[in-house]
């Protein structure tokens, strides 16, 4: 029972901004949605989360719609070693140990 | 550099060979998690452990025996296990009842049975 829906791929300009959309129409108050990234044959790694409010960090911000149904992951400038598989995941935080990747969406950065 | 070791980084091993993973992780976590990414297939979390204990196996066939002898440690024993077990094992830790509970994950052993 997948929680979230992602696109299977998409393609971004180097230098431009990535917008990463994410479904998650079934999402409960207490669940977080968090991103994460896996670069090839690398560990996944963690990007942001965010309940409710928009989030911004150093690597990318999050804007959550006002319904939570959906978000959206900005890159703000795409470079070529953002290329990866990008996960998109709910979860309650601090008492769910249990993180569920589904098959996320693979961008790739083109120069 | 995420704080979470794994090693080595690179396995093959026969059908019969016994061989172990090991994951350290320098954050001062209380759990630890052992995940398996195959070939075009999402992670599948494998074992979680909490405060030491396990608290979650999820389905993983015999031949795959974890052990975690402190916050600090994991590790996966291997035996006879088969072609279809090879993959990339993933190694995480986490800070439970923390407010983000971000996983920092290894680097991954990769795992070839031949």
């Amino acid at each position: 029972d997948a929680k979230t829906t992602q696109p299977t791929s998409m393609d971004c300009a180097e230098g431009r901004a990535a917008n990463l959309p994410c479904n998650h129409s079934t999402i409960s108050g207490n669940e977080y949605v968090y991103w994460y990234r896996q670069i090839h044959s690398q560990g996944p790694q963690y990007i942001i989360h965010g309940l409710k409010n928009n989030e911004t960090n150093e690597m990318a911000s999050l804007i959550i719609t006002e319904d939570r149904k959906s978000s959206t992951l900005i890159l703000p400038h795409a470079t070529l070693r953002d290329t990866a598989v990008y996960y998109c995941i709910v979860r309650v935080a601090n008492n769910d140990y249990k993180l569920s990747f589904g098959a996320g969406t693979t961008v790739t950065v083109r120069a | 550099e995420t704080g979470v070791t794994q090693t080595p980084r690179h396995l093959v091993m026969g059908m019969t060979n016994k061989k172990s993973l090991k994951c350290e992780q320098h954050l001062g976590h209380n759990a630890m998690y052992w995940y398996k990414q195959s070939a075009k297939k999402p992670l599948e979390l494998m074992f979680v452990y909490s405060l030491e204990e396990r608290v979650e196996n999820n389905s993983v066939p015999s031949r795959f025996s974890p052990e975690c002898p402190n916050s600090s440690h994991l590790f996966l024993h291997l035996h006879t296990l088969q072609p279809e077990d090879s993959a990339l094992y993933l190694c995480a830790s986490s800070q439970l009842a923390a407010i983000t509970g971000e996983l920092f994950f290894g680097e991954g052993s990769r795992l070839t049975v031949l």
